[in-house]
């Protein structure tokens, strides 16, 4: 059962444009969502995390936006540029618990 | 400036065979881990551990063992490698908690192919 369910799959987006990707969860204990950026070949890295506390998170182009009672959570890429081509995963997990659960990613085509 | 080194970068084995992926860091973390992942499931933990001597299972941890003799270290034993368990895997360290400022950084991957 996949604990954070995560869409698009896939999203092709023009320079220039808003990429945004969706998240949902069911376990109201989680309190720290995360999202990773994954380059072909390489391993996944940090790019912005929020706590349930705050509704938007913004670091330089990229926003979560975190709504807890509906138990979504999203990352907002504005201005998106060809070397954003990425997969990205949302994450939660709850205090203590030590198992960030992802989502199942979704693959950015940013396209010039 | 390491970071988190896993080898090897690629291996095939065979149905029955065992090995080991290694895994060390040089950041001095507490938090170490192992996650896989497949295509469409995202990454999954496999264990974990959260200081020398201390290991714990995530989600998938049948068919595979760990253990944690010093800080820097965090090899992972496939026992007998099945099909199923044909996956990419990475290695990851944190200090702990691995949340409020945090990071979690991640190896580059183990690709392992079980045939």
């Amino acid at each position: 059962q996949q604990q954070v369910k995560q869409s698009p799959q896939s999203l092709i987006v023009q320079k220039g444009g808003i990429s945004i990707i969706n998240c949902a969860y069911e376990n109201t204990a989680f309190d720290y969502f995360p999202w990773y950026q994954q380059f072909p070949g390489k391993g996944p890295a940090l790019l912005i995390a929020i706590r349930p506390d705050v509704s938007e998170k913004k670091e330089g182009r990229f926003t979560i936006s975190f709504n807890k009672s509906a138990k979504q959570f999203s990352l907002h890429i504005m201005d998106s540029q060809p070397g954003d081509s990425a997969t990205y995963f949302c994450a939660a997990d709850q205090t203590g618990a030590n198992n960030l659960f992802f989502g199942t990613g979704t693959r950015l085509t940013v396209i010039p | 400036n390491a970071g988190v080194t896993q080898t090897p970068k690629f291996q095939v084995l065979k149905t029955g065979q065992s090995m080991t992926l290694q895994c060390a860091q040089d950041m001095n973390h507490e938090y170490m881990s192992w996650y896989r992942q497949d295509p469409g499931m995202g990454l999954r933990l496999i264990h974990y551990s959260v200081g020398a001597g201390i290991t714990d299972q995530g989600e998938v941890p049948n068919g595979y063992n760990v253990s944690r003799s010093t800080t820097e270290d965090f090899p992972l034993r496939l026992l007998s490698a099945a099909p199923s368990q044909t996956s990419v895997y990475f290695c990851a360290s944190s200090q702990t908690p691995y949340r409020d400022g945090n990071t979690i950084y991640f190896g580059e991957g183990s690709w392992l192919t079980v045939v």
